[in-house]
Parts: structure tokens; C-alpha cells; sequence
């Protein structure tokens, strides 16, 4: 089965200070989804990455997915306190993207 | 639209007792997603209907476990005889889903449950 290793497990950055997340997957990656998770709630999606070499940007927040390294990174420019949170990985099993598999996540703490 | 809704947000519940949940899906939605999060672990998948067909069910999902689409809309999971490793948050998901991709692929906020 396929299992997505993200790293680092955990994160804290000083506000204002860059940081970059990765998820490598065991498998072929047929697209790579990311989510954000505050403590206790449901997942917020960020991105969705369906082709290698597909980066992906949302206000300060930018994704890649690299298919030969099996690899998406996820990458944050300025942090804020609002990016505080945990950032999980997953990517659809087959090609018909039924179920996610999820990483277990990154939690990331931004301090002041 | 609201997005994908849960209910309910958290239930505490004895050993022994049986519990359900239900999912409602974004209206347009066909495929619709069961999974489990314990603390400290991404969600696992639990089951998944496409319509009102369930089309696969995790070996985690034993069989105390039961899961219902009718009409291919809203969705009910239960767990009977509930047991303290129960103990989890119970994620729904939902997409629209055709010629082998997956678009919208949303959560809802969950339902946590807690058995004492």
C-alpha cells in the first residue's frame, strides 16, 4: 500500500521567516492534494497538483509536485500566525482517485 | 452551497452504546468519503460510495461498523457496541468524481467522538 512520509514532523518559525514542507510517497504519485488542520477541526484544502512538474501558488503559500522524486514540497513565504496549524499530504491510490492516502502531517507553530 | 456539514460536532458516549453520524455532501456531489483521524495521525480511510453505491470498505472498518448513502445524497455511519478505541475524529469527504479524476475533493469539519 502506499504510505506518504512527510518532514519535518514538527516546525517553528519566527514570523516574517520562510519554511518549506515535504511529502514523499512510496508510490507513483497520480496528483497530490494539500490541507491545512487547525487543532480539533476539519481539513481546509489548499491545493490540488495533478501533473508533474505543476507548481501551484495561493497568497503566500506555493506547492510543487516532482513525479520522478515521487515528491510534492510545500512552501511558505513571510509566515504569519495565521499559518499556524498542522499541513497534511495525500495523494489518490490509482488513477481513478478514489480514496487518500494522508501523511501525518506537519505541524507547524509560528512565534512572534 | 455550505460545503460539506457533519452532525454532530462531538459525542461522548458509553462503551457499549451504539452511535450515528451523518455527512451531508455538497449537493452536487457524487462520491462521498468515511474517514478516521486519531490524535497525532493523518485520517485514515474508513469507506466510499460513489452515488448511492458503496463501492469499498477499509479492512479498518470492522464489523461493528456500518455505513448508508440512500438516495445517493446525505450519509449515516454507525458504530454499534462502541469500544474506548472508537475514540476518534470521524471525517466525511466529499467529490465529483468522472472519467477517472477528482475534483473538489472537500471535508467537513468532523465529528469527534469520545468513548468512556
Amino acid at each position: 500500500s502506499q504510505e506518504l512520509e512527510q518532514s519535518p514532523q514538527s516546525l517553528i518559525v519566527q514570523e516574517g521567516k520562510n519554511l518549506t514542507i515535504n511529502c514523499t510517497s512510496s508510490k507513483t504519485l497520480y496528483g497530490l492534494y494539500w490541507y491545512k488542520q487547525k487543532y480539533g477541526e476539519g481539513l481546509i484544502f489548499l491545493m490540488m497538483l495533478q501533473k508533474g512538474g505543476e507548481e501551484k501558488s495561493h497568497e503566500k503559500i506555493t506547492a510543487k509536485l516532482d513525479e520522478k522524486k515521487q515528491q510534492s514540497s510545500l512552501h511558505i513565504t513571510a509566515s504569519q500566525p495565521s499559518h499556524a496549524g498542522i499541513y497534511l499530504c495525500g495523494a489518490p491510490n490509482t488513477g481513478t482517485a478514489s480514496k487518500l492516502t494522508f501523511g501525518t502531517g506537519t505541524r507547524l507553530q509560528v512565534t512572534l | 452551497d455550505t460545503g460539506v456539514s457533519q452532525n454532530p460536532r462531538h459525542k461522548i458516549t458509553k462503551r457499549g452504546q451504539n452511535v450515528t453520524f451523518r455527512c451531508d455532501p455538497i449537493s452536487e456531489h457524487n462520491r462521498l468519503y468515511w474517514y478516521r483521524q486519531t490524535l497525532g495521525q493523518g485520517p485514515e480511510f474508513l469507506t466510499y460510495f460513489q452515488n448511492e453505491a458503496q463501492l469499498e470498505k477499509s479492512r479498518l472498518l470492522s464489523d461493528r461498523f456500518s455505513a448508508e448513502r440512500p438516495k445517493g445524497s446525505f450519509s449515516t455511519l454507525e458504530i454499534q457496541r462502541t469500544e474506548q478505541g472508537d475514540s476518534a475524529m470521524y471525517l466525511c469527504a466529499s467529490s465529483l468524481g468522472w472519467d477517472g479524476r477528482n475534483y473538489g475533493y472537500t471535508f467537513g469539519s468532523g465529528t469527534r467522538l469520545t468513548v468512556v
